[in-house]
């Protein structure tokens, strides 16, 4: 499936490294998100990109720096993480910000050291 | 805010069998109701959804209940399959949240042959 990007596939850092992970859709749709996904844990919503225009900060530390360029490009900027920040980190998108179907992209398997 | 319950956790059955999983949720404005299959170092991905102006909603082997006045909506698996197996999250949301979808815990889902 090549709808939703995402790059790198995997990543270790260390808790003092800086790092990007990048979303990319190519489905010309307007409303973007990124969530973290643990081990036994439901999807966490982080943010919400509607038209390039950040809608949701669902209390998420300072250390995750989003930002969205465009509609359909989206980065997920990392600094100075812990490792319970270790986890899978999943963009999706969705034709717009609403109750509708949102696709994901394959995830970033982050590793904090 | 929204909470989601999804039960069970893990699901065993053997093959031709059926699954039911079950999602409560608690706010009575959520309108809208996916269910995503995320198979094993996988993206989720969506199934089956409902809104909240229908009762069920079938496509194949695969069936979603809604009932609005308990506020839980049902996944329903008829003829299960190996490849079935499968992480399940339902989740809710509503137009007023944009496009906050609130998901459950996940359903792990085992199909023996």
């Amino acid at each position: 499936e090549t709808g939703v990007t995402q790059t790198p596939r995997h990543l270790v850092m260390g808790m003092t490294n800086k790092k990007s992970l990048k979303c990319e859709q190519h489905l010309g749709h307007n409303a973007m998100y990124w969530y973290k996904q643990s081990a036994k844990k439901p999807l966490e919503l982080m943010f919400v990109y509607n038209f390039k225009e950040q809608t949701e900060n669902n209390s998420v530390p300072s250390r995750f720096s989003p930002e969205c360029p465009n509609s359909s490009h989206l980065f997920l900027h990392l600094h100075t993480l812990q490792p319970e920040d270790s986890a899978l980190y999943l963009c999706a998108s969705s034709q717009d910000e609403g109750a509708e179907t949102q696709y994901f992209g394959p995830g970033t398997r982050l590793l904090v050291l | 805010g929204e909470n989601v319950e999804q039960h069970p956790s893990t699901l065993s059955v053997q093959e031709g069998d059926s699954a039911v999983i079950k999602c409560t949720y608690s706010d009575s404005a959520s309108n809208y109701f996916p269910w995503y299959k995320q198979e094993l170092g996988k993206r989720p991905q969506l199934i089956i959804d409902i809104r909240s102006n229908v009762g069920e909603k079938k496509d194949q082997r695969i069936a979603v209940t809604l009932n609005k006045t308990a506020k839980h909506f049902s996944l329903h698996i008829t003829e299960t399959q190996p490849e079935d197996s499968a992480v399940y999250f339902c989740a809710a949301s509503n137009d007023n949240q944009g496009g906050k979808l609130i998901f459950g815990q996940g359903t792990e889902l085992s199909v023996k042959p």
